[in-house]
């Protein structure tokens, strides 16, 4: 059974980092794809960035500059750290296998002094 | 990057009513074209991959059509439960980008 399953803290403070753990299990990291998606309070989806099944990454432009996602296959987790965190990065942050059935719950992010 | 322009942003219905739900790509796509179905506090549910094929489970009144850059969701009969707010994603290429989302309100 696929499952995927976001955790991470869920207040940040400004100007901080924020570090999210996608536990995934059902499947191997080694064959499918991990996106990250977040969505803001009340507003629409945005797709950040992928770790590919073979180690390789893509990230939205608008936050290659602040993104990392990596993984740890042996534990079956996908990382994401953003740094430089502002107000407007405050949402629920999901991890999904995408144009699939298969997304975690989500984590709430709020950044706030 | 792709931009996604999903049209209208809200749309108001009854019950029994059919609707239809637009996006337009700013360059071809290749029918890479998802759409999801999502609900207040929940993670979004797939409905529609490769622009017209129905997720395993999905109920066959929803149907997704369009070609190059213009693709549509219909929804037909509409149900009490169809009330939610609808994305389109393409994944034609990196980045990924959805559509602004269409809430779709039951009267």
């Amino acid at each position: 059974q696929v499952q995927l399953k976001e955790s991470g803290p869920g207040l940040v403070q400004p100007s901080q980092t924020l570090s999210l753990t996608c536990t995934v299990s059902g499947f191997s990291l080694m064959d499918y794809s991990v996106h990250w998606v977040r969505q803001p309070p009340g507003k629409g989806l945005e797709w950040m960035g992928r770790m590919k099944y073979d180690g390789d990454t893509y990230y939205n432009s608008a936050l290659k500059s602040r993104l990392s996602i990596s993984r740890d296959t042996s534990k079956s987790q996908v990382f994401l750290k953003m740094n430089s965190l502002q107000t407007e990065d405050t949402a629920i942050y999901y991890c999904t296998l995408i144009t699939t059935d298969y997304w975690g719950q989500g984590v709430m992010v709020t950044v706030s002094s | 990057d792709i931009q996604m322009t999903q049209s209208p942003a809200s749309l108001s219905a009854s019950l029994g009513e059919t609707v239809s739900i637009e996006c337009l790509a700013s360059e071809d796509i290749y029918n890479n074209l998802a759409w999801y179905q999502q609900k207040p506090g929940k993670s979004p549910q797939l409905l529609i991959y490769y622009a017209s094929s129905l997720q395993d489970g999905v109920p066959s009144r929803f149907s997704g059509s369009g070609s190059g850059t213009q693709y549509s969701l219909k929804i037909n009969s509409l149900e009490s439960e169809d009330a939610a707010t609808y994305f389109c994603l393409q994944d034609s290429e990196y980045p990924n980008t959805f559509g602004a989302g269409t809430k779709l309100e039951l009267k």
